[in-house]
């Protein structure tokens, strides 16, 4: 019964190219989350989806940064023309639970962490 | 947006000794989890509270939801090496997280 699983673990881009991160949910699962956390910082929402829906994008930056989770597939995050202020883990998070008084308990990867030189 | 204070930033804690991390919210929660997240790990659940003034106990780990539920805590007793990492209470629907309390210990 494999976790939620994240590719790559580790992305090096140079400034002005494209990330592009997957996350794979638990089966079952069909409400993913991105986090973004900074080196000795916490994890900062980005954006809440189920299937073919973006529910909450509140926390995404208006440019560069786009997510989905299509029908079929992982859901991806993508981001483009990066920053070297992007470089930073990125985790992404599944349950279960619908609604939106309660996520129930968030299975995470292992993150990605991209680097941008 | 919500969001949720921890304090301490940073534990540092002899070994043996106990401590307690809280959590604030400005508003009230429907419901809270903590997690921990050991150097270069992944953020892995510990427990939800939802009901007011609700305690939880795993092992040397109390969990307390505050009678108000805008505030909450987490007590370990006799801490041990394996308590190292990073402690974070999130909130509500979309979790926002707070920005955590480091933990070492002196052996």
């Amino acid at each position: 019964n494999a976790g939620v699983m994240q590719n790559p673990r580790h992305l090096v881009r140079r400034r002005g190219q494209e990330a592009r991160l997957r996350c794979s949910p638990m089966k079952g699962h069909s409400h993913v989350y991105w986090y973004r956390q900074l080196p000795e910082e916490g994890l900062k929402f980005m954006v809440y989806l189920q299937k073919e829906n973006i529910i909450d994008e509140s926390g995404m930056p208006k440019e560069r940064f786009s997510a989905e989770f299509p029908k079929e597939g992982p859901s991806i995050l993508r981001i483009q023309q990066v920053v070297r202020g992007d470089s930073a883990a990125y985790f992404c998070a599944s349950s279960p639970l619908q609604g939106r008084r309660n996520t129930g308990e968030l299975f995470f990867g292992e993150g990605s962490r991209l680097t941008v030189l | 947006g919500q969001q949720v204070m921890q304090i301490p930033q940073y534990q540092h804690v002899q070994e043996g000794e106990d401590f307690t991390t809280y959590c604030n919210s400005s508003t009230t929660l429907s419901n809270i989890q903590w997690y921990k997240q050991r150097p270069g790990g992944h953020p892995v659940f510990l427990i939800q509270l939802v009901k007011s003034g609700e305690v939880k106990k795993q092992k040397r780990l109390t969990f307390q939801f505050g009678e108000a539920k805008k505030n909450s805590s987490l007590h370990i007793t006799a801490t041990q090496t394996t308590d190292v990492g990073t402690y974070f209470c999130a909130a509500d629907y979309k979790l926002s997280f707070g920005a955590g309390t480091t933990v070492t210990v002196r052996a």
